[in-house]
């Protein structure tokens, strides 16, 4: 059985740093492309970065030279370093395996909350 | 970018009922088009892909159609289980996108 479990989420200040972990069993990571997929509230879901089997990695033009994503194969891990937070980054944030753009296995999620 | 239009935003239905939601794309996406279902507080479900294809598990009363840019979802007899927001997605191309869902209600 497929499980990913997103950890790492919280309240930052805006321009602050987090780093998202999403720890897989069922799968491995680095054999699926794998992707973090947000909702803010009220919200539709949003795509914001994939990392492909072969370790290529794509961004939303919202997140791109702010956020980097990344995998451990050691640990079955995917992370998402998040930096210069900003309001609008606000959201629930869930991993997602993610084969030819198709979200068929996804976490629980970790809610990510920017304020002062 | 690909944007999804999806329609009507908001639909109230009987039990029983037969309910469709359709989805456009602008620009031909092929058969790249998935389906999900999203309850309070949970992840986002895959229910369709490819267009047509049934998730395993996912009941039968649940349908898609379509293809290039023009996509249908279908629940032949809504069940009450079924109150959900729905959502299209296209990964023709990438940044993958999502409509703007349809949020579903039990008259």
């Amino acid at each position: 059985e497929v499980q990913l479990v997103e950890s790492g989420g919280g309240l930052m200040q805006p321009g602050g740093s987090l780093r998202l972990s999403c720890m897989a069993s069922g799968l491995t990571v680095t054999n699926n492309h794998m992707s973090w997929v947000r909702q803010a509230p009220g919200k539709g879901p949003e795509w914001v970065s994939v990392i492909h089997s072969d370790g290529i990695t794509h961004y939303a033009d919202s997140v791109k030279g702010r956020f980097t994503i990344s995998r451990d194969n050691s640990k079955n891990t995917l992370y998402l370093q998040m930096r210069t937070l900003r309001a609008e980054d606000t959201a629930i944030y869930y991993c997602a395996r993610s084969p030819r753009g198709i979200f068929d296995f996804w976490g629980q999620g970790t809610r990510v909350t920017v304020s002062s | 970018d690909i944007q999804m239009t999806q329609s009507p935003s908001s639909l109230s239905a009987f039990v029983g009922d037969r309910v469709t939601i359709t989805c456009q794309a602008s620009q031909d996406i092929s058969n790249s088009l998935s389906w999900y279902q999203e309850k309070p507080g949970k992840a986002p479900k895959l229910l369709i892909f490819d267009a047509s294809n049934l998730e395993p598990g996912v009941p039968s009363r649940f349908s898609g159609s379509g293809s290039g840019t023009d996509f249908t979802f279908t629940i032949s007899s809504l069940q009450s289980e079924d109150i959900a927001t729905y959502y299209c997605q296209q990964g023709d191309g990438l940044p993958y996108t999502f409509g703007q869902g349809t949020k579903l209600e039990i008259k």
